[in-house]
């Protein structure tokens, strides 16, 4: 398997654009997470999907954010309008949700938003 | 009060050194803790789950102490490859599957 996949790898938009992340999780998984990583909050849980439903977004700083799994091979993380302090590293993870099990964490998006 | 802190460091320390890392979690119900390690710009990758009872992987030793809720990483014989930070997970086990990060503490190995 290749892992989980997401893109793009980097990307760099103005203040106010749309940005959508993507992300394919390892086939067989059931639970995909999203999480933003910065120096000064560290890695922060967004949201939690399960069996492509939305468990927990509490996570989600505000309505600019949205997330979607239409299928469970697919996620897609939506920023409308961004701005400068969306700026981070979004890792998307995924693993079979039992106890104790190992989340598997693509090689990120790194977005800068100017 | 965060759900999981760790001391972010960094701690610099000589190689073959011993250094040990603590992380409090605040759920008491917390039932699966893990440690995972990020090197510089990449993502994280699972070092170990850790036990009730303690457990072990080469040079390093996990221990869970449930009374005072934390967990502890001990590393032996420090490489410099050991050089990363090093996040601290917990479950909280509040009827979902969620993984929560520590921010992570950072190590240094100096030849």
């Amino acid at each position: 398997d290749a892992g989980v996949i997401q893109s793009p790898r980097h990307e760099v938009t103005e203040m106010g654009q749309e940005v959508t992340l993507r992300c394919k999780p390892i086939s067989g998984h059931n639970s995909l997470f999203w999480y933003r990583q910065t120096m000064m909050r560290g890695l922060e849980l967004l949201i939690y999907f399960n069996n492509n439903v939305p468990i927990d977004d509490s996570g989600m700083p505000e309505d600019r954010f949205s997330a979607k799994m239409p299928n469970a091979s697919f996620s897609t993380l939506k920023i409308q309008p961004s701005e400068p302090r969306d700026s981070a590293v979004y890792f998307c993870a995924s693993y079979v949700g039992t106890v104790n099990t190992e989340a598997f964490f693509g090689q990120g998006t790194r977005l800068t938003v100017v | 009060r965060k759900e999981v802190e760790q001391d972010p460091g960094p701690f610099n320390v000589p190689e073959g050194a011993t250094v040990a890392f603590n992380c409090t979690y605040s759920n008491s119900a917390s039932q699966s803790f893990f440690w995972y390690r990020q090197d510089c710009r990449k993502e994280p990758k699972l070092l170990m789950s850790v036990y009730s009872s303690g457990n072990e992987d080469g040079r390093f030793t996990a221990q869970l102490n449930r009374a005072s809720q934390y967990i502890s990483l001990l590393i032996r014989d420090s490489k410099l490859s050991d050089s990363a930070t090093y996040l601290c997970v917990v479950n909280p086990m509040d009827s979902s599957y969620k993984l929560i990060f520590g921010s992570g503490t950072r190590l240094l190995v100096r030849p």
